[in-house]
């Protein structure tokens, strides 16, 4: 079964931060990674994915994430933090032969990005 | 292009009661998927459909289920509601062009329930 943890519930950052939020991953298989952002009242954008390749994935916004298989890690980055990033975050994993499908995601529990002006 | 679309928006319900969400997928995605968010298990996978046919499940009880139809439009059912089910139940749609090429899943603004 996979799993996904994110260290930190809530992470606060002053605006024009380093942004670092951490995602860990269990999975028996080389999962596909994925990181999400969620805006109050709205549903779930991808940010960036990493499925397979290059290690170092960068996506929308300015974020950017490195798969470390060694350390099971998808940490997410920005160099610097706007206002606009407040939001929650979700990391996933997808086994990519799980039945077939690819959308089967397992989420962690998320982290709430404050930024401060 | 028009984006995932779920209706309704809020619903309240009596626990006891049924309840029907419906999800319209963007314009040529084929694969939906349902998810539940609550504030203490997070998101939670609950079914994907592709084609009509159900392609995996979440483990839910028998109670949530759901159906895909020919549009690729998809409705999920939730029987008996227990005040547990209050959550936000998110629709996503995906391409899936290839099978080996995974395409971004798509997700709607949700349906929130409330159970009382």
């Amino acid at each position: 079964a996979q799993s996904v943890t994110q260290l930190g519930s809530h992470v606060s950052v002053s605006e024009g931060a380093l942004v670092l939020l951490r995602c860990n991953y269990s999975s028996s298989v080389p999962p596909y990674l994925f990181w999400y952002v969620q805006y109050p009242n709205q549903g779930l954008q991808l940010l960036l994915k990493y499925t397979t390749g290059a290690t170092l994935v960068k996506g929308i916004n300015g974020f950017e994430a490195e798969f470390k298989k060694s350390e099971t890690s998808f940490h997410l980055t920005k160099p610097s933090a706007h206002m606009s990033d407040a939001a929650e975050y979700f990391c996933a994993v997808s086994d990519p032969n799980s039945g077939g499908s690819n959308y089967k995601l397992t989420f962690g529990k998320g982290t709430l990005l404050t930024v401060n002006p | 292009k028009a984006g995932v679309t779920q209706t309704p928006r809020y619903l309240i319900k009596t626990r006891g009661q049924q309840v029907t969400l419906s999800c319209s997928p963007i314009s040529g995605h084929r694969s939906v998927s349902w998810y539940q968010q609550t504030p203490g298990q997070g998101l939670q996978f609950l079914f994907e459909y592709f084609s009509e046919t159900q392609r995996n499940k979440g483990n839910f009880p028998g109670r949530f289920s759901g159906r895909q139809f020919s549009n690729s439009r998809s409705e999920m059912n939730v029987s008996t509601l227990e005040l547990g089910d209050s959550a936000l139940y998110l629709c996503a749609s995906s391409l899936e062009a290839s099978r080996t090429i995974w395409s971004p899943l798509h997700f709607g603004n949700g349906t929130r329930l409330t159970v009382t």
